[in-house]
This record gives structure tokens, sequence and C-alpha cells, in this order.
């Protein structure tokens, strides 16, 4: 079965220590992942995908086939890093997507 | 401006009261999808379309129904809502092609059913 597990529900860390956001996935095909985040009273927005291999405000995934996982990293977070963040896949050959359930992230002063 | 709309963006019912929640955007994107957000469970996608009058399940389709008969619109219906229905719905779109294609969300809309 298809599936995106976010292990941590919560996250906190201090401001200017390192960030790790876990994600696997379980997924026959060939994935595509993306990582989304929701700011407060924002709207869900795309942070980054893995085929673009970029980096968005400091954040960077690489995608790990062996481990089946996309994890989201940040070097020095930062207080405006705090928010929702979301896994997702998305199917190959269709537009079928699966979230994960989700990480809050809360940045300490 | 470029965006993705949804109305009501709250709403009250009851059991067995037929609604519709409208979503539309202006951005000419051909895919569109719906999706329940429940604590807990994250994201759930209900049903997406790829394109005009082509519709396919997500997820979790049981109880919803939608339509895609112009490009800009998408409505999500409940024909006899339950109160295991309530929840946070977000509509999205986005071009599609090949890979990678970023979802626009819409703002939400919280349903409540009775």
């Amino acid at each position: 079965a298809q599936r995106v597990t976010q292990p941590e529900k919560l996250l906190s860390v201090f401001k200017g220590a390192p960030v790790e956001l876990k994600c696997n996935y379980s997924y026959s095909g060939s994935p595509e992942l993306f990582w989304y985040v929701q700011y407060s009273r924002q709207r869900l927005q795309l942070l980054l995908r893995h085929i673009s291999r970029e980096s968005i405000k400091g954040f960077t995934a690489d995608l790990n086939k062996g481990e089946t996982s996309f994890h989201l990293k940040k070097p020095f977070a930062q207080e405006e890093d705090s928010a929702m963040y979301y896994c997702a896949l998305r199917t190959s050959g269709t537009y079928k997507y699966i979230f994960g359930t989700g990480t809050r992230l809360k940045v300490l002063a | 401006e470029a965006q993705v709309t949804q109305n009501p963006r709250y709403l009250i019912t009851v059991t067995g009261k037929k609604l519709t929640v409208t979503c539309s955007q202006n951005m000419n994107h051909e895919y569109m999808s719906w999706y329940r957000q429940d604590p807990g469970l994250g994201l759930r996608q209900i049903y997406y379309s790829m394109n005009v009058e082509v519709t396919d399940k997500g997820d979790v389709p049981e109880g919803y129904k939608v339509s895609r008969k112009e490009k800009r619109n998408f409505p999500l219906i409940l024909e006899s809502p339950s109160p295991n229905q309530t929840s946070l719905y977000f509509c999205a779109s986005s071009l599609p092609g090949t890979l990678g294609n970023e979802q626009f969300f819409g703002p939400g809309t919280r349903l409540t059913v009775l």
C-alpha cells in the first residue's frame, strides 16, 4: 500500500540549531516527493520537490530510494520556520497524492 | 491575482442536508483536487480531476461527489452529509505535465455536520 510516514507530530528546536524533519514512504513505483508547508494563517504552499534538487529558505531534502526516505533538513533553524510541514508523494503515471500526517516545527528563541 | 477560491469558508449544517462547496481557480490549471484535513490524519485526497470531464477517486471518496464541467470550477458535493464528514476541506489546482507540478491551495472550508 502507498503510504507516507512522518513519525514526529511535534519537533521543537532552538533558534540556530539544525533541523531534520523525517519522511519515509512506501511505494512500489517511481515516486515524486514534495514538502509542503503551512505557516500560521496562510495557505498550504510548496516548499520544495525532489526533482528540482533546489534549496528553498535554506531547506534541502534528498531522496534516498534505498531507505525510502525524503527527510527535510536545515542547518540553522530560524523562528520564522515555525510551521506545519507535510511530506507528500505523487504516484507515477497518475495525479494521485498521498500526504503524511504532518510535523509541527516550533523554533524556540 | 492568481489564486484558488473556495466558498463558503465556514458552514454548519445538519445530517442529510445536501450541500455543495465550490472551488474556482483563475490560473487555467488542468488539474484540480479536493482534500480533507483531520487532526492526526493529515491531508487525505478525496477526488481529483485531470481535466474537464475527467475525474478520479482519491483515498477517501465515500460520501462525496464531484463534477468538472468547466476548467476553472471543481465543486465538491455532499449528497447526504454525516457527522464524520465534519472536517477542514481544501481545494487545490496545478498544471499537469510531467513531473513535480506545484499544487496551489485554496484557503479551506471548515464544515461542521451536526
